[in-house]
């Protein structure tokens, strides 16, 4: 079935640190990875998302890297900030599965000063 | 700011009574999205319309019905509301299918 695996659920850092957090999906035929950030009492916000055509995407100190032989994708954040303290989740589109988005469980990553 | 507005922010209602949680999509967006967001469950994916017609459903329960207006936005009615259906509820929209999707803030639904 559809299904987006997630680890860790928490994640710990010291602030400037690196933090990278991994998911696995599967179906092989899925091509489409976006990875949101929550915040307490918002909505996800998309952060970065990528395509199946595409080993690897940066934008400044978030990157993704996908590696559809292996089925798993993971997000890179660099020199970690306070601010970057949120729930992410990773999630995938499956095809046939009418667009929809299925949601890795979420990471909870903490940044301390 | 995703663009993406939903009304209410919070509702507080008891158990058997019906409710409407409407969304309005970014401006362009064509493609109305709903999910519920529990403990248990994580983000789960309702529904999702098109430029007014039913696209795909997902895990949503036979009392949750949706739609989506000619002027695009979506309405998600719940009803015999129980306390499990306490949850937040986000709506996102895309330009079109398969395109990224943006949220908006929820609705965080209480049932006493």
């Amino acid at each position: 079935g559809e299904n987006v695996e997630q680890h860790p659920s928490t994640l710990s850092v010291q602030e400037g640190d690196s933090a990278v957090i991994k998911c696995t999906y599967s179906d092989s035929a899925s091509n489409y990875f976006p990875w949101y950030k929550q915040e307490l009492g918002k909505g996800p916000q998309l952060i970065i998302d990528i395509r199946s055509n595409v080993g690897e995407k940066k934008d400044q100190r978030i990157a993704v890297t996908l590696n559809k032989t292996a089925k798993h994708f993971s997000l890179h954040i660099t020199e970690t900030q306070p601010e970057d303290s949120a729930v992410y989740f990773c999630a995938a589109i499956f095809t046939g599965g009418g667009n929809k988005l299925t949601f890795g469980t979420g990471t909870q990553l903490k940044v301390e000063l | 700011d995703s663009g993406v507005t939903q009304t209410p922010k919070h509702l507080i209602t008891a158990t058997g009574q019906r409710v409407t949680l409407r969304c309005s999509p970014r401006s362009g967006d064509l493609s109305v999205y709903w999910y519920q967001q529990s403990l248990d469950q994580g983000l789960q994916f309702l529904i999702q319309y098109y430029n007014g017609e039913e696209r795909a459903k997902g895990n949503i329960l036979e009392r949750f019905s949706a739609q989506q207006f000619p002027d695009l936005h979506s309405e998600l009615n719940l009803s015999s509301l129980e306390l499990g259906d306490s949850a937040l509820y986000f709506c996102a929209s895309s330009v079109l299918p398969a395109e990224t999707q943006y949220f908006g803030p929820g609705t965080r639904l209480l049932v006493l």
